[in-house]
């Protein structure tokens, strides 16, 4: 399995302010995944990473509010821009550590007032 | 999209007792997996089973494909087992991308 690492683990930030969120792997891998998991709800994809290529946004994600980086096989970046309270989330990273079983990592604890 | 329901939403239990946790989805997979988030919130992979049978201590899982659910059972419960439990799958034609379902809330009781 991957050993994930985030940054931060958690933040507070003021409404209108970006935060960007870092992910990192131990390994080469092919498929980066963000997902977002408002309070008391389950998780959501945003979008899909993939080296060399723009990110797939889901329905209901835009990239010029989530832009996303993927300079290399072992790190990406989310960035959640222009915030206001209902972004206020845990945003977590994964990755596919075998044909399609995922690996999650510590996620990112974001508050915003 | 694919649906993806959890049952019970919430189970209460002593210390001790056994439950078992549902997961039904609407489609074909090539992924199933159960994971917990403890009150940090992390998310801790618990089984990767598209089909069959798996035990790994006090837990197993079974999942039947061909009627499309699965079931978690939890024995001789602790209060560490204490937090959420997601099934997510993976559609067959839709790549990677999991979904996930609302979760059980399980709470064990000293």
């Amino acid at each position: 399995s991957a050993v994930i690492s985030q940054k931060p683990s958690r933040d507070i930030c003021q409404r209108g302010t970006s935060l960007t969120i870092q992910c990192q792997v131990d390994s080469q891998v092919t498929m980066m995944f963000w997902y977002r998991q408002q309070p008391g709800q389950s998780l959501t994809l945003i979008a899909t990473a993939n080296q060399g290529s723009e990110a797939t946004y889901e329905s209901g994600f835009v990239i010029d509010k989530f832009p996303i980086s993927r300079p290399n096989l072992t790190f990406s970046t989310l960035t959640v821009s222009n915030m206001s309270p209902e972004d206020s989330s845990i945003y977590l990273c994964s990755v596919t550590g075998g044909p399609y079983e995922q690996y999650f990592g510590p996620g990112t604890r974001l508050t915003v007032t | 999209g694919i649906q993806v329901e959890q049952s019970p939403p919430d189970l209460i239990l002593q210390e001790g007792a056994n439950s078992t946790l549902r997961c039904n989805f609407s489609d074909s997979v090539n992924n199933l997996q159960w994971f917990h988030q403890n009150p940090w919130g992390q998310l801790i992979n618990l089984f990767y089973i598209p089909s069959g049978t798996k035990q790994n201590g006090r837990l197993s899982a079974t999942t039947v494909a061909t009627e499309r659910y699965s079931l978690l059972y939890i024995s001789s419960s602790q209060t560490t087992d204490s937090g959420v439990y997601f099934c997510a799958v993976v559609k067959k034609t839709s790549g990677s991308r999991l979904t996930f379902g609302e979760g059980t809330q399980l709470t064990v009781n000293p």
